[in-house]
C-alpha cells in the first residue's frame, strides 16, 4: 500500500537556525498538508497546499513558515528561524480530493527539537 | 468552528474486554468524522470514517463507531481487545463546507492488560 514518507525522523537544531522538513506524498495525490503536535497537546493544522499554492493556513503558520514542492515530488516545510516553541512532532498528510470527505494519509512524522 | 473532545487521555482494558474510546465533537454543520490510530514510531493510520452515509461505521481491525447527532458523539468501540490494539487513538473532524483541514482531539492512549 502506498505510504507517505517523511525525512528526517528526528531533527535537532539550535534556536534561530533554519530547518527544512521533507515529505514524499503518495504519488497520485493532489492535496498536501502539514500538521504539528506539541508534546501532550492536540494535533494542530498548519497549512494545506494545492496546485502549487497555499489553500488554507492557520494562525500558527506565520511568516517564519513556508511550504513548497520544489521538484514536483517532495513537499517541504521550512522554518526560517526556529524558536524553542517550535519543538514538536510535524506530520505531513496527503489526500486526493477536496472538501474534507477524503481521507488524509499521514506520514510517520518528524520530531523537531529546538535547543 | 470545529472542535473535538476526547474524554480520557489514558484507557486501560483487559485483553478480551470491550474497548470504548469517547469522542465528542462541536460543529455548526453535519461534519465528517474520522478515527486514526498511531502505533509507536509510526504515522497516523485511518481506522474508519463517517461521511454522512450509514451512522454505524465499520473499520479495520474489528473497530466500529456510531455517529450520534443528538449526542454529538462518535465513540469508537471494539467488542474484544487484543494486545495489538495498544496504541494512541485520535478522533478528528472536518467541515465539508469550509475546507480540508482536520481538527484533532488530544488523543487517547489505549493499554491492553494481558
Amino acid at each position: 500500500e502506498p505510504e507517505v514518507t517523511q525525512t528526517p525522523s528526528h531533527q535537532v537544531t539550535q534556536m534561530g537556525q533554519e530547518v527544512i522538513l521533507r515529505c514524499v506524498p503518495i504519488s497520485n495525490h493532489l492535496y498536501f498538508y502539514w500538521y504539528r503536535q506539541i508534546l501532550g497537546q492536540k494535533v494542530e493544522f498548519l497549512v494545506s497546499f494545492y496546485n502549487n499554492e497555499i489553500s488554507e493556513k492557520s494562525e500558527i503558520f506565520d511568516d517564519q513558515f513556508s511550504v513548497e514542492r520544489p521538484d514536483g515530488s517532495n513537499f517541504t516545510l521550512k522554518i526560517r528561524s526556529t524558536k524553542l516553541e517550535d519543538s514538536a512532532m510535524y506530520f505531513c498528510a496527503t489526500g486526493g480530493l477536496a472538501g474534507g470527505a477524503d481521507t488524509q494519509y499521514f506520514g510517520p512524522g518528524t520530531r523537531l527539537t529546538v535547543l | 468552528a470545529q472542535s473535538v473532545t476526547q474524554l480520557g487521555s489514558h484507557v486501560s482494558v483487559s485483553e478480551g474486554a470491550l474497548v470504548l474510546l469517547r469522542c465528542n465533537y462541536s460543529s455548526s454543520v453535519p461534519p465528517y468524522l474520522f478515527w486514526y490510530v498511531q502505533y509507536p514510531n509510526q504515522g497516523l493510520q485511518l481506522l474508519l470514517k463517517y461521511t454522512s452515509a450509514a451512522t454505524l461505521v465499520k473499520g479495520i481491525n474489528g473497530f466500529e463507531a456510531e455517529f450520534k447527532k443528538s449526542e454529538t458523539s462518535f465513540h469508537l468501540t471494539k467488542p474484544s481487545a487484543h494486545m495489538s490494539d495498544a496504541a494512541e487513538y485520535f478522533c478528528a473532524v472536518s467541515d465539508p463546507n469550509t475546507g480540508n483541514q482536520f481538527y484533532f482531539g488530544t488523543g487517547t492512549s489505549l493499554t491492553v492488560i494481558p
